[in-house]
């Protein structure tokens, strides 16, 4: 079975300032996606950024970007220039990509908080 | 990207009563939708594959009996709770599966007294 780690439970960031979140996984998949998810007090889930496991270029969204390992299972977001509207739980996530429909399999999430 | 709806936001019932929340796909036809349950202060956990047409599919712990599915078109699929009790309070979150991605639904959440 798939897992994903995510070690920190909580990480703290001035504004202006950037910072990165860890995430760890474990398959024996060779073909997958990997998310990175936000979820804002409404709880909406909100996308941001997702990665190709077959693409060894690293996926960026303005300021989000990640540092995808796929020989260390590691799949870090970074956040340049953090807003305030970037504090938020995010979720980094699994989907196995064999083909067919997969569920997602979540990390426990980091709190992220934004310092003024 | 797709547009997922939740029915209802919140709900709040009595114990032992059957509560059923709705998702669907507004603009996007869906063969297969899933559903998540949260609990505070923690991560979304899946808890069953929602098949058009056919029976879904349950994760390993997840009490078919209690939680039905039902996915009768491509836009809409149910989950009732039978016999709720205060244990099954949670916050259910649906999705749908579409260009790679999931779509997630706003979420209901569901007080059992």
């Amino acid at each position: 079975a798939q897992t994903v780690t995510q070690s920190q439970p909580e990480m703290s960031v001035q504004e202006a300032e950037t910072v990165t979140l860890s995430c760890t996984y474990d398959t024996s998949e060779s073909d997958y996606y990997l998310f990175w998810y936000k979820q804002p007090p409404s709880r909406q889930m909100i996308l941001v950024i997702r990665q190709e496991a077959y693409k060894q270029q690293n996926a960026t969204e303005n300021r989000f970007s990640v540092n995808f390992q796929k020989a260390a299972k590691s799949f870090s977001l970074k956040i340049s220039d953090s807003q305030l509207g970037d504090a938020a739980m995010y979720f980094c996530a699994y989907d196995f990509g064999g083909g067919g429909a997969d569920g997602l399999t979540f990390g426990k999430g980091t709190h992220l908080i934004i310092q003024p | 990207g797709a547009v997922v709806s939740q029915h209802p936001s919140w709900v709040i019932c009595k114990s032992g009563t059957s509560v059923k929340i709705e998702c669907r796909s507004l603009d996007f036809q869906a063969t297969t939708m899933f559903w998540y349950r949260q609990f505070p202060k923690q991560s979304l956990m899946l808890m069953a594959t929602s098949n058009e047409g056919s029976k879904a599919t349950y994760e390993q712990g997840v009490e078919k009996d209690k939680f039905l599915i039902n996915h009768a078109s491509l836009t809409l699929s149910t989950l009732t709770v039978t016999s709720a009790h205060p244990e099954d309070s949670s916050f259910y979150i649906c999705s749908v599966e579409g260009f790679n991605e999931q779509f997630f639904g706003p979420g209901t959440r569901l007080t059992v007294l």
